[in-house]
C-alpha cells in the first residue's frame, strides 16, 4: 500500500525566505506525484504534478517541486516566498493507471509579512 | 476549464439525521471520488463513485453509511447516514477528466457540522 509522509507539520517563514517542505513516500513501483494547496478558505487546488521525464517540475505562483527516485522524496521548493502564500500544502501520490490518491498530512504554512 | 460545483457549501445537522450532498461538474468526466477531511486532518478516500453501479469503498467506509450515486457521467451525490458528532468533516468530491485521467481535480467542499 502507499503511503506518504509530510514531516513538516507547521511552517513559518518571514517573506521572501526561501521555502522547502519536505515529502516522502512508500510505494514499490512507478508514482505519479502531486502537490495541492489549499488557501484559507478556498478550495483545493493543484500545484504541480510530475509523471515522468525531467525530475524538476515548475508549477504555478513560482513554486517547483523535485522527484529523487533513490530517496523516495518530491520535495516542493520556492525561493522566495510571499504572504499570499499562507495555506495548507499537501503531497499526494497515485500508481499509472489507479487515479486513487494517498494524501500526506500536510503542512500548514504561515508567512510573516 | 471546467466548474466543478458542490452542495451545499455548508450544513448543521442533528444526529441521527442524514444529509445527502450534491457534486455537479459542467463537463463529462471519467471518475468521481469522494474524501473527508476530518478537523485538522488531511484527505481520506471514502469510495470511487462509479457510473450506474455500486460504487467502490475504501477500508472502514460502508455503503450503508455513505450510499452513493453516480446516474451520469457529470453527477455524483454522497449520502451521510444516521450522522453522528464524529461525522463532522468537510466532504470534498473530485473528479478526473479524460485528457487526464491521472490527475484529479476537487470541488470546494461541503462542511458539515453534527450536533
Amino acid at each position: 500500500a502507499q503511503s506518504v509522509s509530510q514531516h513538516n507539520h507547521h511552517v513559518i517563514l518571514s517573506e521572501a525566505a526561501s521555502l522547502e517542505l519536505g515529502c516522502n513516500y512508500s510505494y514499490g513501483g512507478t508514482v505519479n506525484l502531486f502537490w495541492y494547496v489549499q488557501y484559507p478558505g478556498q478550495h483545493l487546488q493543484l500545484l504541480l504534478k510530475y509523471f515522468s521525464g525531467d525530475p524538476l517540475v515548475k508549477g504555478i505562483k513560482g513554486f517547483e517541486a523535485e522527484f529523487i527516485k533513490s530517496k523516495f522524496s518530491f520535495n516542493l521548493r520556492k525561493p522566495s516566498v510571499q504572504w499570499s502564500d499562507t495555506a495548507e500544502y499537501f503531497c499526494a501520490v497515485n500508481a499509472p493507471g489507479n487515479e486513487k490518491l494517498t494524501f500526506g498530512t500536510g503542512t500548514r504554512l504561515t508567512i510573516i509579512p | 476549464s471546467a466548474v466543478i460545483s458542490q452542495k451545499p457549501s455548508r450544513d448543521i445537522c442533528q444526529r441521527g439525521t442524514s444529509l445527502t450532498i450534491q457534486c455537479q461538474v459542467d463537463s463529462q468526466v471519467t471518475m468521481m471520488f469522494w474524501y473527508r477531511q476530518q478537523p485538522g486532518q488531511s484527505l481520506t478516500l471514502i469510495a470511487t463513485a462509479n457510473q450506474g453501479s455500486e460504487a467502490t469503498y475504501e477500508s472502514g467506509f460502508v455503503i450503508d453509511k455513505f450510499p452513493i450515486s453516480r446516474p451520469n457521467l457529470t453527477f455524483s451525490t454522497l449520502t451521510v447516514s444516521n450522522m453522528s458528532p464524529e461525522d463532522s468533516s468537510i466532504y470534498l468530491c473530485s473528479v478526473t477528466w479524460f485528457d487526464s485521467t491521472d490527475t484529479q481535480y476537487f470541488g470546494p467542499g461541503t462542511r458539515l457540522t453534527v450536533l
